[in-house]
């Protein structure tokens, strides 16, 4: 079974540009979600899908960051413009279900991000 | 709100030893629960151990044990005989049911096996 599959891996651009990440969750899987990882630092969750709707985006800084799974499989999030603290890791998870016992996230390789 | 402590920010062990990790939580759901990631060198976090809130049974898996104790609000980790293959960044988080499955990590520890 494929596990979860992020592009591109690594991220290089200056602050103020845009930038974009693609996740593909494991097949099935209702629920999708995207952390973000400062060096150092613990995953926080930024935005949690389940199937094409948001369930949770109260840590989404809305002013420069947005999501979507517009067909309740893929996504993208967006940063525009980006800052320097932008600069992180970008980890997408995907669980079976919500609202369930059997909730473990699995999660991809992730996509370094560095806002020069 | 819930939060993860993991206060061990590095931990060094020569090859062979034994090594626990700690970490302690505060959630005020009923039910909840509580995981174990590891976060080698490739970036990508390895899911090791999920336990819920009503089973307070250790658990033995090979080189790794786990302790839980609702009593202290911790959620211990244990290598046995530990590798090098062992190093890496581990993480322990914590989640809600019905509606906060989102999961909150501690700020991870990282060990390394020293050959």
């Amino acid at each position: 079974e494929a596990g979860v599959a992020q592009s591109p891996r690594y991220k290089i651009i200056e602050k103020r540009q845009s930038v974009a990440f693609w996740c593909n969750p494991i097949s099935g899987h209702a629920t999708l979600y995207w952390y973000q990882q400062i060096l150092g630092q613990g995953p926080k969750l930024l935005i949690q899908f389940q199937n094409n709707g948001v369930v949770d985006d109260s840590q989404l800084p809305k002013d420069r960051f947005s999501a979507e799974r517009l067909k309740g499989v893929d996504s993208t999030l967006k940063i525009q413009p980006a800052k320097l603290e932008d600069s992180a890791v970008y980890l997408c998870a995907s669980s079976l279900v919500l609202l369930s016992a059997d909730n473990e996230q699995f999660f991809g390789p992730g996509t370094r991000l560095t806002v020069l | 709100a819930q939060k993860v402590t993991q206060a061990q920010t590095e931990i060094s062990v020569v090859e062979k030893e034994d090594v626990t990790l700690d970490c302690v939580y505060e959630t005020r759901d009923t039910t909840y629960y509580l995981f174990w990631y590891k976060q080698p060198p490739s970036g990508e976090l390895v899911f090791l151990i999920r336990r819920n809130s009503f089973d307070e049974q250790n658990e033995i898996s090979g080189r790794y044990s786990w302790n839980f104790q609702k009593s202290t609000s911790s959620f211990n980790f244990t290598i046995t005989a530990s590798q090098v293959v062992d190093s890496a960044v581990y993480f322990c988080a914590l989640s809600g049911n019905f509606g906060n499955e989102k999961l909150t990590f501690g700020t991870g520890t990282r060990l390394t096996i020293i050959p």
